[in-house]
């Protein structure tokens, strides 16, 4: 069964503290990883799209990464502004549909 | 470029009663997917839509059913509402029925079934 888990639930950090949030996934035949960002009660916001391991994608504070068995996101320097839950979605199957994990809660103190 | 749009916000209904959500896709867009999403839960896949036709399906009872118009907008329906069924209900559109597209989200509707 297609799954993915993220970890850890929740993060807190400080003002500045870089940090990584990991997405494991297992699928057959991944054709896109995908991340969102989601602040509370809306939807979620596209952040990035990888389709190879091996592949890096970049925008501002954030950096995805790639592999075959898993994702990460880094975060450099973080602000306040970045605090929000992060999700991680798979596409493999034969239909067009995400699995997403459960999000990763961030929390950046000034 | 106006992005993917849904309503009403914020919907209560009560045990048994019907509800109907609609979406307008982002321009340019012809794929419409929809996903529930409970509370400290990720988003689950409800079903999607492409040039009119269901073009799959999660595991959701056959009372969510859905619609998808020739501007390809798009309903989802819900009868025989449980207590259960409270949750943000996600509206998503992509650029075609091939995969992977990316899948832009709108705002959501938060229905509350008491």
């Amino acid at each position: 069964e297609d799954q993915v888990t993220q970890s850890p639930e929740a993060l807190r950090l400080q003002e500045g503290e870089s940090s990584s949030l990991n997405c494991s996934y297992t699928v057959s035949g991944l054709r896109g990883l995908f991340w969102y960002r989601q602040d509370p009660g809306k939807g979620p916001e596209f952040l990035f799209t990888l389709y190879s391991a091996g592949e890096e994608k970049e925008k501002e504070r954030l950096k995805a990464t790639l592999t075959k068995k898993e994702s990460f996101l880094h975060i450099t320097a973080p602000k306040p502004e970045d605090s929000a839950t992060y999700l991680c979605a798979v596409n493999g199957g034969s239909q067009g549909n995400l699995i997403f994990g459960k999000g990763t809660k961030l929390s950046v103190k000034p | 470029e106006t992005g993917v749009t849904q309503s009403p916000t914020h919907l209560i209904k009560t045990r048994g009663q019907q509800v109907t959500l609609r979406c307008s896709s982002q321009s340019g867009h012809n794929t419409v997917s929809w996903y529930q999403q409970a509370l400290g839960q990720g988003p689950q896949f409800i079903f999607q839509y492409y040039r009119e036709e269901e073009n799959g399906r999660g595991n959701f009872p056959p009372r969510f059913s859905g619609l998808q118009f020739p501007n390809y907008s798009s309903e989802l329906n819900v009868n025989a509402l449980e207590l259960d069924d409270s949750a943000l209900y996600l509206c998503a559109s992509s650029s075609s029925g091939r995969l992977p597209d990316t899948q832009y989200f709108g705002p959501g509707t938060r229905l509350t079934v008491l």
